[in-house]
């Protein structure tokens, strides 16, 4: 199956600081997706982003999909974005159904 | 904006005991999902659900794991007997035919605790 590396695994930062997160993919994907997992545990999806560049806030994500990789930028982090971000990868199983696959995620702490 | 959601949001359970999450997609979606996440752990794909039958599973998904959709709008996973390790965030997920990106709604998912 595919395989999805995030990093850094860890990451701490000071309040308005800026930082890029990675997601390596291994397989040709037709979709990705990253969420933002809250200190409550609920999965909030921020971009779907096959390819291309999208922004929304201070966050903004790139895919490169020739090269298999997806970036995450965090701009002037806020503590509010403190929690896990995952990257999730869609691509099509043998039965030709949709599967997704999510890399172990990125943990921050934004510290104030 | 339409969205997934799931009930209960949180459960406590003996060991032994069945449970039944549910969740209700997006209307117009045909394709369902269930993942897990143990806490501190990734999350997992378990099964996807369509046409009134499993299209995948995992190996996660043994015998003491079913899915049902009992009516046109809930889509529910039940655990027969339940492990100290079935305890787990449990995220219900659905796309839509049509969406060519087929991109997977996520729902806030259910707390499951067995004790």
């Amino acid at each position: 199956g595919i395989q999805v590396e995030q990093s850094p695994p860890d990451l701490i930062l000071q309040e308005g600081a800026n930082s890029t997160l990675r997601c390596n993919f291994s397989d040709s994907v037709n979709n990705l997706q990253w969420f933002h997992q809250n200190p409550w545990g609920q999965l909030i999806n921020l971009f779907y982003i096959p390819s291309g560049t999208k922004q929304n806030g201070r966050l903004s994500a790139t895919t490169v999909a020739t090269e298999r990789y997806s970036l995450l930028y965090i701009s002037s982090s806020q503590t509010t974005v403190s929690g896990v971000f995952f990257c999730a990868v869609g691509g099509m199983n043998s039965g030709g159904y949709q599967k997704v696959t999510f890399g172990i995620g990125t943990k921050l702490q934004v510290i104030p | 904006e339409p969205e997934v959601t799931q009930t209960p949001s949180h459960q406590v359970t003996q060991m032994g005991q069945e449970v039944i999450l549910r969740c209700v997609p997006i209307s117009n979606h045909l394709y369902f999902y269930w993942y897990r996440q143990i806490l501190g752990q990734k999350v997992e794909f378990l099964v996807s659900f369509y046409n009134n039958e499993i299209s995948e599973k995992s190996e996660i998904f043994d015998d003491q794991f079913s899915v049902e959709r009992p009516d046109g709008s809930n889509f529910t996973l039940k655990i027969r007997s339940t492990k100290l390790e079935d305890s787990a965030m449990y995220f219900c997920a659905s796309s839509d035919l049509m969406d060519p990106q087929e991109t997977q709604y996520f729902g806030p998912g259910t707390r499951l605790l067995v004790l």
